[in-house]
């Protein structure tokens, strides 16, 4: 049983340039919420996909947007990177009525330049 | 003020020993309540929900205070393998379950 899966684990932007990063859910799970995680601090919560929609946002600017396609799979877009960008881009999965229990993948770990 | 709080640590103890982690949140509202666990650039894991009643697996014991809203956990009989970051979490709020707001994490480092 596949667990939630991220690419790419690593990749170098630089400043102002676009990143998309994808994420796999655990196999059973229809919902995707993405986290950010600086150097030091605990995951920051960006936003929810449930249903390919948006369900839940944190306080991300617009430049942070999202799908979710049809097999619960979701993508991570950040528009114009800015240096405080730089950090661990983690994707959780869970089922609709156990949002408590996350399943996290390994990461994307962005860094700008 | 941050919405949960963490001392950050590090917390070095020796093999054996009995250990204690504390947090606060800001929302009354918060429902559901978490440990997880992180260790060195790997990805956060739930370690345990926390109820009210508090609730014990094996060496380790959470408990929960809704009017102090304060969160621990206990950790017994410490292991090497016990080194990592446990991160307190809770719901946003009422109308935001699915919404969960992680502490800084406090850092364990647990010696032979």
């Amino acid at each position: 049983d596949a667990g939630v899966t991220q690419s790419p684990t690593h990749l170098i932007k630089t400043r102002g340039q676009q990143v998309t990063l994808r994420c796999s859910p655990k196999s059973g799970h229809d919902t995707v919420s993405w986290y950010q995680q600086a150097l030091g601090q605990g995951p920051q919560f960006i936003f929810q996909y449930y249903e390919e929609e948006e369900r839940q946002r944190g306080n991300f600017p617009d430049r942070f947007s999202g799908h979710q396609f049809p097999n619960y799979s979701s993508e991570l877009n950040v528009n114009a990177l800015l240096l405080g960008d730089s950090a661990l881009y983690l994707c959780a999965s869970s089922t609709g009525a156990n949002t408590g229990e996350l399943f996290f993948g390994e990461g994307s770990r962005l860094t700008v330049l | 003020r941050k919405e949960v709080e963490q001392d950050p640590g590090p917390f070095n103890v020796p093999e054996g020993a009995t250990v204690a982690f504390n947090c606060t949140y800001s929302n009354s509202a918060s429902q559901s309540f978490f440990w997880y666990r992180q260790d060195c650039r790997k990805e956060p894991k739930l370690l345990m929900s926390v109820y009210s009643s508090g609730n014990e697996d094996g060496r380790f014991t959470a408990q929960l205070n809704r009017a102090s809203q304060y969160i621990s956990l206990l950790i017994r009989d410490s292991k090497l393998s016990d080194s990592a970051t446990y991160l307190c979490v809770v719901t946003a709020g009422s109308g935001n379950t699915g919404k969960l707001i992680f502490g800084q994490g406090t850092t364990l480092q647990v010696k032979p």
